[in-house]
């Protein structure tokens, strides 16, 4: 069965990088993109991008562009999610979902989620 | 503000029919599938529709999709009261070129 195990819960202080990732399973880890989701405490979610595990091809929201990178490791069937310069707004749980086989296909499987808190 | 549009809450009671709005425009809801999101508290969203009206196995047939132009709906028959959770809505969108989510809706079963 597909499954997305994420890292562990990180707290860092304003202006620090975090790196979150994404080991994924149960079936063929390139042919299905990959997409990051945020949710603030009490909010909805927000999509901050996506990569293509086969030729590490990346979209990103504009919103967080300029400050979040995407890579994948084919070897291990993960994929990593760093966001840098963080501010106390970035206090989320940071979701990966896996994709379709093309870009435009929402998420469909979820990862447990990671609590990325920023705090001085 | 979200890029698509629903409401913040809805409510029934056991063994009601419930239906929530997702509206959006010709370069999200018009032009791709819709996906149907449900997030009980603490937990990660787990897909409930995908491709406008289609159910995932485990998904019972009391929740049903559907689209109409900029439009898609979600409804849920015969409520339970573990139905009660936030509903998210989602589809890609062309112009941004990025996924677009709903703002959610709190569902409560009275």
């Amino acid at each position: 069965q597909v499954q997305l195990v994420q890292s562990g819960a990180e707290v860092k202080k304003p202006g620090a990088s975090v790196t979150v990732s994404c080991k994924a399973s149960g079936y063929t880890f390139t042919s299905y993109y990959l997409h990051w989701v945020r949710q603030a405490p009490g909010q909805g979610l927000e999509w901050v991008g996506i990569i293509n595990p086969s030729g590490g091809g990346r979209v990103y929201a504009q919103k967080f562009q300029g400050r979040v990178t995407m890579t994948r490791d084919t070897s291990t069937s993960t994929v990593y999610m760093e966001l840098s310069s963080l501010r106390s707004e970035d206090t989320a749980v940071f979701y990966c979902a896996r994709g379709g086989a093309t870009l435009n296909v929402s998420p469909n499987y979820w990862g447990q989620g990671t609590m990325v808190t920023v705090s001085s | 503000q979200s890029v698509l549009t629903q409401p913040p809450s809805a409510s029934g009671t056991p063994g009601q029919r419930v239906t929530i709005s997702c509206s959006g425009s010709r370069s999200n809801i018009v032009s791709n599938f819709v996906n149907w999101y449900q997030q009980l508290p603490g937990t990660a969203p787990k897909l409930l529709i995908y491709s406008n009206n289609q159910r995932p196995s485990g998904v019972p047939d009391r929740f049903s999709g559907s689209k109409s132009g900029a439009s898609a709906s979600l409804a849920i028959s015969g409520l339970q009261s573990e139905d009660e959770a936030d509903y998210y809505c989602a589809a890609w969108d062309d112009s941004l070129n990025g996924v677009v989510f709903g703002g959610g809706t709190k569902l409560t079963v009275l």
